[in-house]
């Protein structure tokens, strides 16, 4: 089993409209979590945090759910710049400062 | 942008042969990591280095090395090249702390042939 899981997608998205997706992740030590943005043969670059309590910026809100172990990204008012693939990372407790990422979700807004 | 350089931007190797990719941490920045990313993967931690000492390694062979230098710069040098080691190779660096957010490089994309 992997230790971060993302659904790859493709989820189209029509422009304007709300989309959501989790990721899951093993390690219950895990400690940090991260949603990463990654653009065709781009690096990644940080979206957000994810704190316990949710966290929200601009059109994007991030959750975390301990319990069950995973962690969810929603993109309100979609736009055509959000097209990319959104990593999932996570950092555990035992891997000073390693990221684990997902293998990303990719989301298409279309017109 | 970052202000981490990677160099170069891309390289084509045959299998077997040896390299060695480059990288320029953000000013500020004593850690640096190196990860791989394969086509359709997520990236994959290879190793850290923190005040020029390994810091932590993923599961790769011995033939990924590594060097950091006193101004945090870093070099990732692969060995006996071979065809699955073809990838976006990229490079962060982090301010230090476990869970600081990192910043990528615009990696260095790998063909081995």
């Amino acid at each position: 089993r992997k230790e971060v899981e993302q659904d790859p997608g493709p989820f189209n998205v029509p422009e304007g409209a709300t989309v959501a997706f989790n990721c899951t992740y093993s390690n219950s030590a895990s400690q940090s979590f991260f949603w990463y943005r990654q653009d065709c043969r781009k690096e990644p670059k940080l979206l957000m945090s994810v704190y316990s309590s949710g966290n929200e910026d601009g059109r994007f809100t991030a959750q975390l759910n301990r319990a069950s172990q995973y962690i969810s990204l929603l993109i309100r008012d979609s736009k055509l710049s959000d097209s990319a693939t959104y990593l999932c990372v996570v950092i555990g407790t035992d891997s000073w400062g390693k990221l684990q990422f997902g293998a990303g979700t990719q989301v298409v807004v279309t017109p | 942008e970052t202000g981490v350089t990677q160099s170069p931007t891309h390289l084509i190797k045959t299998r077997g042969q040896q390299v060695t990719l480059r990288c320029s941490s953000q000013s500020g920045h004593n850690t640096v990591s190196w990860y791989q990313q394969a086509l359709g993967q997520g990236p994959q931690f290879i190793f850290q280095y923190y005040r020029e000492e390994e810091n932590g390694r993923g599961n790769f062979p011995p033939r990924f090395s590594g060097l950091q230098f006193p101004n945090y710069s870093s070099e990732l040098n692969v060995n006996a090249l071979e065809l699955d080691d073809s990838a976006l190779y990229l490079c962060a660096s982090s301010p230090g702390g476990g869970d600081t957010e990192a910043f990528f490089g615009q990696g260095t994309r790998l063909t081995v042939v």
